[in-house]
């Protein structure tokens, strides 16, 4: 079992829909990371939270450490927000490492 | 704008050739880190370097040696490139450990 499992695999949306991506970890971890691919494209940081929650514009991170579960929300997507949306987690016992999710392929369509 | 410079965006190598990989960072981190993306299989860490002349070794490191003479340098190396080594690869730096993570926009290396 992978220590971080995201759903769902493949989303598609219409523009304007509220989206949300799960994630959801299996160890103790110091912090969460929501990063975002565009298709050829390098990643970006969205967010990174180790409790609560945090908004920027039109994207929302939430996480529940009891429950070791983080969501992303896109309130009125669009289609420039699809691309892969990719979980990943500082394990506590080794804090220099990234553990990655296998990612959320998004497509918004007009 | 901070930044994490990749040299190349695509390169095409031969079966055994030496392969440099570069990637720049003008942030002055400390942390800097390589991973390959293969679909299926996400993003894997392959080295990562917590200061100059420093080194750590990720999941996969088989077939690769980095090197990191100057703080805002690392260089992945393929010693003799193979075709399963047909893959994204992506540097990323941080400040520090738990602190975010800015990532290049990838090197696409396929060996033929």
């Amino acid at each position: 079992k992978n220590e971080v499992e995201q759903s769902p695999q493949n989303l598609t949306a219409q523009e304007g829909e509220f989206i949300t991506i799960n994630c959801s970890y299996s160890v103790g971890i110091s912090a969460l990371h929501w990063l975002q691919q565009h298709p050829g494209g390098g990643i970006v940081s969205l967010f990174m939270l180790s409790s609560g929650k945090k908004k920027h514009g039109r994207l929302i991170a939430t996480i529940n450490i009891q429950e070791k579960h983080s969501s992303l929300h896109i309130t009125a997507s669009h289609p420039r927000d699809s691309a892969v949306y990719i979980c990943a987690v500082n394990s506590g016992g080794s804090n220099y490492k990234l553990t990655f999710g296998k990612g959320t392929l998004l497509t918004v369509n007009p | 704008d901070v930044k994490v410079t990749q040299s190349s965006r695509y390169l095409v190598k031969r079966t055994g050739e030496k392969v440099f990989l570069e990637c720049v960072q003008d942030m002055d981190h400390e942390n800097m880190f390589w991973y390959r993306q293969d679909p299926g299989l996400g993003l894997r860490l392959i080295y990562f370097s917590y200061d100059v002349k420093m080194k750590e070794k990720g999941d996969i490191p088989e077939g690769y040696s980095v090197s990191r003479e100057k703080k805002e340098r690392f260089s992945l190396i393929l010693e003799s490139a193979s075709t399963n080594q047909t893959s994204m690869y992506l540097c990323a730096s941080s400040p520090r450990f738990n602190y975010g993570y800015t990532f290049g926009s990838g090197t696409r290396l396929t060996v033929v």
